[in-house]
Formats: C-alpha cells, sequence, structure tokens
C-alpha cells in the first residue's frame, strides 16, 4: 500500500490568485495523477504527473491552468492558476504501483474555497 | 477507459446483505474493475478489485461474470458506518475513470 500526503488540506483564496496543491507519498510509485471533485459530485481525472516531463491532460484541463511537477517518484504539485469561483472544489491526488492488478491510493483532498 | 453505470442510490439496514451492480459495457482487455468507498471530507478508500469470476477479501465480494460487462460488489452484513457512496470503476495502469457512484444509506 501507499500513504498519500497532501497539503494544504483546505484553503480559502482571493480570485485571481494562484494555489500550489502539494502531494507526498510514502514509497515509490510508478505512477501520479490529479483529480478534481466538485460538490456533491464524482471524481474527475485532471491529468497524469509524468515524472521528469510534461504532464498528460485529460479533456478539458489545460497546462496554463493546471500545472504539474514531478520532479521525483514520490513528489508532485499541482497549481490551480488564475482562480475564479468555478475552481472551488476539492482537488485529489492518487498514486499507484506497476503492476497487474494495480492498486490505486488517494490523499485526503485538499478543499479549495475561491472567493 | 470505459465509463461505468451503477444506481445512484440505495437504502438497507443492518445487518443486511447489500449488494451493489455496477455496468461496463465497454471493458477493455487490460481493464480491471475496482470499486472504491468514500465518506464526506475523505479520499475513495480502495475496496475490492477483481478481472473475472469471483474475488473476495475481508469487507466484501465482487462477482464479475464472463463477459465482463457488468459486475456485482457484496457487502456482507452492513452496518451504519458503512454508509457512503460507492464507486465502481475501471482502471488500468492505476488511471480511473470514475462513474457517479452508489449512495448507500444503511439504516438501524
Amino acid at each position: 500500500s501507499a500513504v498519500i500526503s497532501q497539503k494544504p488540506s483546505r484553503d480559502i483564496c482571493q480570485r485571481g490568485t494562484s494555489l500550489t496543491i502539494q502531494c507526498q507519498v510514502d514509497s515509490q510509485v510508478t505512477m501520479m495523477f490529479w483529480y478534481r471533485q466538485q460538490p456533491g459530485q464524482s471524481l474527475t481525472l485532471i491529468a497524469t504527473a509524468n515524472q521528469g516531463s510534461e504532464a498528460t491532460y485529460e479533456s478539458g484541463f489545460v497546462i496554463d491552468k493546471f500545472p504539474i511537477s514531478r520532479p521525483n517518484l514520490t513528489f508532485s504539485t499541482l497549481t490551480v492558476s488564475n482562480m475564479s469561483p468555478e475552481d472551488s472544489s476539492i482537488y485529489l491526488c492518487s498514486a499507484a504501483k506497476q503492476g497487474a492488478p494495480t492498486e490505486a491510493f488517494f490523499g485526503q483532498g485538499t478543499r479549495l474555497t475561491v472567493v | 477507459l470505459a465509463k461505468t453505470t451503477q444506481p445512484i442510490s440505495m437504502d438497507s439496514y443492518e445487518g443486511q446483505e447489500v449488494n451493489i451492480t455496477c455496468s461496463h459495457n465497454n471493458i477493455a482487455t487490460n481493464d480491471y474493475i475496482t470499486w472504491y468507498q468514500q465518506f464526506p471530507s475523505q479520499g475513495p478508500r480502495f475496496i475490492i478489485q477483481g478481472y473475472k469470476t469471483k474475488v473476495t477479501n475481508e469487507v466484501a465480494s465482487l462477482f464479475i461474470p464472463a463477459d465482463r460487462k457488468s459486475s456485482t460488489l457484496s457487502l456482507p452484513r452492513v452496518s451504519l458506518s458503512d454508509t457512503a457512496v460507492y464507486y465502481c470503476l475501471v482502471q488500468n495502469a492505476g488511471k480511473s475513470t470514475f462513474g457517479d457512484g452508489t449512495t448507500l444509506t444503511v439504516k438501524p
């Protein structure tokens, strides 16, 4: 298994600003992902964080809005840029180790409110 | 990844067995079927994963027919603390596509 820690756990931000969310995994993992969960809804995959290269974004998400870094096998960051109230959501980090089957683990999430 | 379809909500009573069925008609050969549980203000928690036939662990069983186009999560003897949202998803190399989830409410 893997334990995932996210920082901050919650934040209230002014519109137009940016917030960087950190994700730390307690063991080396092959894959890391970022999801968004809007209130009362399911999780939506934002992107796959690739070590040492640009993240792979899902349809509807772009690098300028959600830049992602992954400098090593245990750490990743997601930045929510130029925030608006529509960005208010829970952002979750997920990690998985190579293998079949592959179990994905999730952090507790970062609850972001944009005012 | 294939999208999944499951009932929006289910009610049950303490001590009963609960079966939640999920449809994943477009599942690919390399996809695994995984179920997660989520409580409010927490990240999803892994329950069980399978590829075909039946898988059982200490908390649940997962039944997958031969065509793999559906699956059923079975929770034996639920308690009030099992009230949560349950997500059925297909997973490939850790990447997941979440459906809308089933809100299970366990009543006393």
